[in-house]
């Protein structure tokens, strides 16, 4: 049981380049986020999803796009990658609502925009 | 307007201390949880405790103590008997029920340093 996997850990990419941040988990879990964390500064939601083939986005989404096309994966778009985006990148997953639960967080990843 | 406020940009405390980070929030949906997370320099988030907003009890895990004063709208974190390894970022959250999303919204932290 991995929990939340996300790849790659690092990453640096020039202004104007793409990627996808992949995230997994195997806990079954129905809903999904992507957050940044700015130096210094708390998470802030870019984009979530509430279940397989859902998504919406969060408080700071512009720039990205994401997919939810297995339940298990939630993959994070950056089409034209600018240093603004540089950021550390988090994943998270949670089983649904009614549960006093958290969310289930990935390690991270960091990402520099030259 | 923000909706998580943690008004201490960074703590000290002596190892085997006692300390109270402070959370305020503000909301209007009656039914919402809150959390703190620990982020310790290698990055990672750390789920330390929870309390919901019908929780009569203040919820304890360990040397973590939620202090909620509902009225108030604090969620203060204490931490009894500070070590050396409690030396981290602390981020208090807030999750709504409206909506049904599962979404937290997080303050912008407490830098924690536990002195020897």
């Amino acid at each position: 049981n991995a929990g939340v996997t996300q790849t790659p850990k690092f990453r640096v990419l020039k202004t104007g380049q793409s990627m996808t941040l992949l995230c997994a988990q195997d806990m079954n879990h129905e809903y999904m986020y992507w957050y940044r964390q700015d130096p210094g500064m708390g998470l802030r939601l870019i984009h979530y999803s509430v279940g397989e083939g859902t998504t919406a986005k969060g408080e700071v989404p512009d720039g990205y796009n994401v997919s939810r096309l297995k339940k298990q994966n939630f993959l994070l778009g950056l089409e034209s990658a600018a240093p603004s985006q540089t950021s550390v990148y988090f994943c998270a997953s949670f089983p649904g609502l009614g549960a006093p639960d958290t969310q289930y967080f990935g390690p991270g990843t960091r990402l520099t925009v030259l | 307007a923000q909706k998580i406020t943690q008004t201490q940009p960074g703590m000290f405390v002596q190892e085997k201390e006692a300390v109270t980070l402070d959370c305020t929030y503000d909301t209007s949906d009656p039914s919402y949880g809150l959390f703190w997370y620990k982020q310790p320099s290698s990055g990672e988030m750390i789920f330390l405790i929870y309390q919901g907003s019908y929780d009569q009890q203040n919820a304890t895990e360990g040397r973590y103590s939620l202090n909620f004063q509902k009225a108030r709208k604090s969620a203060n974190l204490v931490i009894s008997a500070s070590q050396l390894g409690d030396s981290a970022m602390y981020f208090c959250a807030m999750r709504e029920g409206a909506g049904n999303t599962g979404k937290l919204i997080f303050g912008q932290g407490t830098t924690l340093q536990v002195k020897p």
